[in-house]
């Protein structure tokens, strides 16, 4: 069965420094990997994802992630935070069955000035 | 364009009560999924429909819950009779294509769901 886990459940960062939430993931044949990003009251929105093409994925605002099959991991980066960085990321997996998304526990990013 | 909408934002009912979920998707799409995070718990899969079609409801809690897509448009989802443990908050989005052949998953910013 597909699963991921998300390593830290808070990461604290000041701005400008950088940033790194950490992913493992499960599965039994190459997996379709996403972050997704929450930001308070608003939906989930598709950061990045990886679906078996290049390993080093690049996303929206500056985000990336490198997929890893040796390490069985998907790290999300970013070289410089911003205060508007500030949410909740999860990793995700699609299920090998059906079309279910498989959410990690979720990180939340803090940003200090 | 408008996005994934859902309402209530925010329901409070008493346990046994009934709630009506409502998620109009973004026009055009013709997958739609629900999503329930229980406090404290990840996000989790409850139903796919293609149209008005289910497609997998093998997340569905229990026969308390009921999801329709009457015309392959909007959809709702009721809980009745609701109990404590159906409290959190209910996501829906829906793509165009399924995730995993590069379909995009667009999410509402939720409907929080409170049984006392």
């Amino acid at each position: 069965a597909q699963s991921v886990t998300q390593l830290d459940s808070h990461v604290s960062v000041s701005e400008g420094t950088p940033v790194l939430l950490r992913c493992n993931y499960s599965s039994s044949y190459s997996p379709s990997l996403f972050w997704y990003v929450q930001h308070p009251n608003k939906g989930l929105q598709l950061l990045l994802k990886y679906t078996s093409a290049a390993t080093l994925v690049k996303g929206i605002n500056g985000f990336e992630a490198e997929f890893k099959k040796s390490e069985t991991s998907f790290h999300l980066t970013k070289p410089s935070a911003h205060m508007s960085d500030a949410a909740e990321y999860f990793c995700v997996v699609k299920g090998q069955a059906g079309t279910a998304l498989i959410f990690g526990k979720g990180t939340t990013l803090s940003v200090s000035s | 364009e408008a996005g994934v909408t859902q309402f209530p934002s925010h329901s409070v009912i008493e346990k046994g009560q009934t709630v009506t979920l409502r998620c109009d998707p973004i026009s055009g799409h013709d997958n739609l999924y629900w999503y329930r995070r229980v406090m404290g718990k990840e996000i989790k899969f409850l139903l796919h429909f293609v149209k008005e079609s289910k497609q997998d409801e093998s997340g569905m809690p229990n026969n308390r819950f009921l999801a329709e897509r009457t015309g392959g448009t909007y959809s709702t989802l009721k809980v009745q009779p609701a109990e404590l443990e159906d409290s959190g908050v209910y996501f829906c989005a829906s793509s165009q294509d399924q995730p995993g052949v590069g379909g995009e998953l667009f999410f509402g910013e939720g409907s929080r769901l409170t049984v006392l």
